[in-house]
């Protein structure tokens, strides 16, 4: 089975700041990965696949790098609405999520 | 526009059955594999299983000694039983589209589409 570790579990951040979440493959998933995000009470919106490729729809201040074993997903400026939970994937060897990293309001 | 309604009891006892369904409105319903993922309160995401239109199916293997997924492609539906269930079953289960079936027969992807979620509690 492939773990993903995803760092950090929390997060608190101002608006306009930049912020990267990481996540760890236990091994190498190629470029079969992928970022979500969550906010209560709604389904997870997928915001990155394919470790770069921008979900048709999602701003442009989401960035997602990588490969191998270790990916990020950056925000480069927040904005209100991107208070959320973020989720990797990883969909090499069935699909694993990553433990999520709640990101909250200074 | 791809929609996932999704449907089912949301109360069971333990050792019950749960069933749900997810119907598939736009898109390509033989394209695709359909997955359902759980979360229970407050946690993170568990992959649960996945089907594509002829009835081929994967599994967690976690669950893969509960699980049933099944499809019925005259109505652009899929379904999850899950049996004998425990409180730890309690989650909110999604349906959701991926990965995407090339001519050649291999997929490839993640989940692009979900249903609303349905909260299912099993407690006596």
């Amino acid at each position: 089975d492939i773990q993903m570790t995803q760092s950090p579990s929390s997060l608190s951040a101002s608006v306009g700041d930049k912020v990267t979440i990481t996540c760890r493959a236990s091994q190498g998933i190629r470029n079969e990965l992928a970022w979500y995000q969550q906010k209560p009470g709604e389904a997870p919106k997928r915001l990155i696949y394919a470790v770069s490729t921008l979900q048709s729809g999602v701003p442009s201040r989401f960035t997602g790098s990588g490969s191998g074993t270790e990916f990020t997903l950056t925000i480069s400026s927040l904005q209100p609405e991107d208070f959320a939970t973020y989720y990797c994937l990883q969909h090499n060897s069935w699909y694993t999520f990553g433990q999520g990293t709640k990101l909250e309001i200074k | 526009q791809v929609q996932l309604p999704q449907w089912g009891a949301g109360l069971l006892k333990p050792s019950e059955t749960l069933s749900l369904t997810c119907a598939v409105s736009g898109g390509s319903f033989s394209g695709y594999y359909w997955s359902w993922i759980r979360q229970p309160p407050g946690k993170g995401l568990e992959w649960i299983g996945e089907t594509d239109h002829s009835g081929t199916t994967n599994y967690n293997p976690s669950l893969k000694s509960r699980v049933t997924i099944s499809v019925d492609a005259s109505k652009n539906q899929f379904s999850l039983k899950l049996s004998s269930v425990t409180a730890a079953d309690t989650a909110v289960y999604y349906c959701a589209r991926g990965p995407k079936i090339y001519v050649s027969g291999w997929s490839w992807g993640s989940f692009d589409y979900w249903g609303q979620g349905t909260l299912v509690t099993v407690s006596s």
